[in-house]
């Protein structure tokens, strides 16, 4: 089955130390992945995209993810966590359907706490 | 900016109910989604739309059902609430990506907390 994995449930780290969300995927043919972050009580909000091209992608808020395709790995990183940066993050997949374009499966997700 | 709205932020309903939930996108998307989230699970497809009046099964569509009248709205419904249905539910918009009915980013709502009691 096409999926990814988050294998964390929760990451802590101070604030201005790097911060790492991990998450490994499983398709098959070439992965298009997605990282979401979800405030409290809020909807999922966009970060990053990999499609193709350069294995690091730079996203929303100081936020990059690299791509490491032996690995099979698409980590989120940020080079100094703020408190603000608290929050549940969210790893995706497209998966390819036969007719009908798309869909995205999601992992269980990571809570990120950043401490002052 | 993308604006997807639901009709809800919290809804309590009684088991029996049914349940209607309302999403609305203004950004002129072909496709609409709804996702059911829970702790440790993540999100869980429980039907889409690629275009008015289609609808397609998700990963867990059992107990719910659709409707797509219009393009912009995409009504989620539970036709007998049952205790197991209390979550939060997400809906989401995305256009064609640029490759036709590829998808391109999802857009997601503020989520609506169902309790079914």
């Amino acid at each position: 089955a096409q999926s990814v994995a988050q294998p964390e449930d929760q990451v802590n780290v101070a604030e201005g130390n790097p911060l790492t969300v991990k998450c490994t995927y499983s398709v098959s043919g070439n992965p298009y992945l997605f990282w979401y972050v979800q405030y409290p009580n809020r909807g999922l909000q966009f970060l990053l995209k990999y499609i193709t091209g350069d294995n690091l992608v730079k996203g929303s808020y100081g936020f990059e993810a690299e791509f490491n395709k032996s690995q099979t790995s698409f980590h989120l990183k940020k080079p100094s966590a703020l408190v603000s940066d608290s929050a549940l993050y969210f790893c995706a997949v497209r998966v390819r359907l036969m007719e009908y374009g798309n869909k995205l499966v999601f992992g269980a997700g990571t809570i990120l706490r950043v401490k002052s | 900016d993308v604006k997807v709205t639901q009709s809800s932020r919290y809804l309590v309903k009684r088991t029996g109910e049914k349940v209607f939930l309302e999403c609305v996108q203004d950004m002129d998307h072909e496709n609409m989604f709804w996702y059911r989230q829970d702790p440790g699970l993540g999100l869980r497809l429980i039907y889409f739309s690629y275009d008015v009046k289609m609808k397609e099964k998700g990963d867990i569509p059992e107990g719910y059902s659709v409707s797509r009248e219009k393009k912009e709205r995409f009504s989620l419904i539970l036709e007998s609430a049952s205790t197991n249905q209390t979550s939060m539910y997400l809906c989401a918009s995305s256009p064609f990506g640029a490759s036709g009915r590829f998808l391109d980013t999802q857009y997601f709502g503020p989520g609506t907390r169902l309790t079914v009691l």
